[in-house]
């Protein structure tokens, strides 16, 4: 079993629409969450952090469900320029350092 | 500011070739980590510096990649010799150390095609 895991999709959606993606991971251990984006042939961004009383960034909110080790991003009005694969990071912190375990990343692409 | 700095952003080589990436990370930053990503995966965690310690080298494949960080500032990747398999993005990420919640700031990679 992999350590995150995630639809790759691709989730195609038209512009305004709402879309979810979901993500696992299987170490319980793990201290902390994070999505980021990464548009095609370019590097990984932060995109937000996950807590788990879940926060939201404008149109983004995260949540977090460490009983069911389960993350999940909304976006709501989805935006052409939100086009883009979103990878989910979980850090379990192990030895006083960080290890993000990546997961395979979920493609969107928002359509007119 | 100046962000994550890796040279060159794209190299061919022959298999059985050694190459070597270079990576400056954001100044300040006392970790630094380099990646290996595939077509459609997410990037995977080769070894991690903090300061001039390898302090997480576990995925690491000895036997033809090494690393190194003088100084503990700019650091290098090298693999020799160079396999078919190896043909991917590697990715530097830089970070200020110690905190589970930091965020991790990429460079822009370089790609290697084995011919």
């Amino acid at each position: 079993r992999k350590e995150v895991e995630q639809d790759p999709g691709p989730f195609n959606v038209p512009e305004g629409a709402t879309v979810a993606f979901n993500c696992t991971y299987s170490n319980s251990a793990s201290q902390s969450f994070f999505w980021y984006r990464q548009d095609c042939r370019k590097e990984p961004k932060l995109l937000m952090s996950v807590y788990s009383s879940g926060n939201e960034d404008g149109r983004f909110t995260a949540q977090l469900n460490r009983a069911s080790q389960y993350i999940s991003l909304l976006i709501r009005d989805s935006k052409l320029s939100d086009s883009a694969t979103y990878l989910c990071v979980v850090n379990p912190f192990t030895g006083g350092g960080n290890k993000l375990t990546f997961g395979t990343g979920t493609q969107l692409k928002v359509e007119l | 500011e100046a962000g994550v700095v890796q040279s060159p952003r794209y190299k061919i080589i022959e298999k059985k070739q050694p190459v070597a990436f270079w990576c400056n990370p954001i100044s300040g930053h006392n970790t630094l980590y380099w990646y290996l990503q595939n077509l459609g995966q997410g990037p995977e965690l080769l070894i991690r510096y903090e300061n001039e310690e390898a302090v997480d080298d576990s995925q690491l494949p000895k036997d033809r990649f090494s690393a190194e960080r003088l100084k503990g500032v700019d650091s290098t990747l090298k693999i020799q010799p160079a396999e078919l398999g190896d043909s991917a993005v590697y990715l530097c990420a830089s970070s200020l150390g110690g905190s589970a919640q930091e965020t991790q700031y990429f460079g822009p990679g370089t790609r290697l095609l084995v011919l």
